[in-house]
């Protein structure tokens, strides 16, 4: 699976756009760009997910650059709700490697404040 | 409501005691994974299932045992052989055709 990078932290004053960036140089056609966070001491959640569309929930939006080499999630009006550690994973859909393999790394503190 | 629940939410270990975590879920899902987090660290895999009676070895196994007897059962067993067990531990499984996970809300386990 392709390696991201993340900045460790970042601050948004409650109400306005998160924006999380994320780099993946080396990811491949057939991976999937996928994002979830933990709010602390809680198990993580499902944010969203993209190939090479830009992707839009609930949640968040996703935003894949043409060359799908990086990537950012906004947070259209962050809320103290929304501080927590946000990781960045590339997982591939090959079933016949390792099983739904997600590899968390250290992802990107958000902190909200008011 | 469907989802994966994870029991107790906190456990405590004596030096030379086995203790088993339990996470359950009423989701359908076949596959599920046991991951453990240290302060500060991202989550390293421990061991997953794609089946029942069907187990194989993550990243850091040892120390560990598993079982899957049932499909919506998956316990983790932290055996006296892992030396340095203390740390937040989390469950998750998914459907077999699709690549998202759902976590439980964790264990976290201390040694006395």
């Amino acid at each position: 699976d392709a390696k991201t990078t993340q900045p460790p932290s970042m601050d948004c004053a409650e109400g306005r756009a998160a924006n999380l960036p994320c780099n993946h140089s080396t990811i491949s056609g057939n991976e999937y760009v996928y994002w979830y966070r933990q709010i602390h001491s809680q198990g993580p959640q499902y944010i969203i997910h993209g190939l090479k569309n830009n992707e839009t929930n609930e949640m968040a939006s996703l935003i894949i650059t043409e060359d799908r080499k990086s990537s950012t999630l906004i947070l259209p009006h962050a809320t103290l709700r929304d501080t927590a550690v946000y990781y960045c994973i590339v997982r591939g859909v090959d079933r016949g490697s390792t099983l739904g393999r997600l590899y968390f790394g250290r992802g990107t503190q958000l902190t909200v404040w008011p | 409501d469907g989802g994966i629940t994870q029991s107790p939410k906190y456990l405590f270990r004596k030096e030379g005691q086995n203790v088993t975590l339990s996470c359950e879920q009423n989701l359908n899902h076949d596959a599920m994974y046991w991951y453990r987090q240290d302060p500060g660290q991202g989550l390293r895999l421990i061991y997953y299932s794609q089946i029942v009676n069907d187990f194989q070895k993550g990243d850091i196994a040892e120390g560990y045992s598993v079982s899957r007897e049932k499909k919506e059962s998956f316990p983790l067993t932290v055996t006296s052989a892992q030396k340095n067990p203390t740390a937040f531990y989390l469950c998750a499984s998914k459907r077999g055709d699709q690549e998202t996970q759902y976590f439980g809300p964790g264990t976290r386990l201390l040694v006395l």
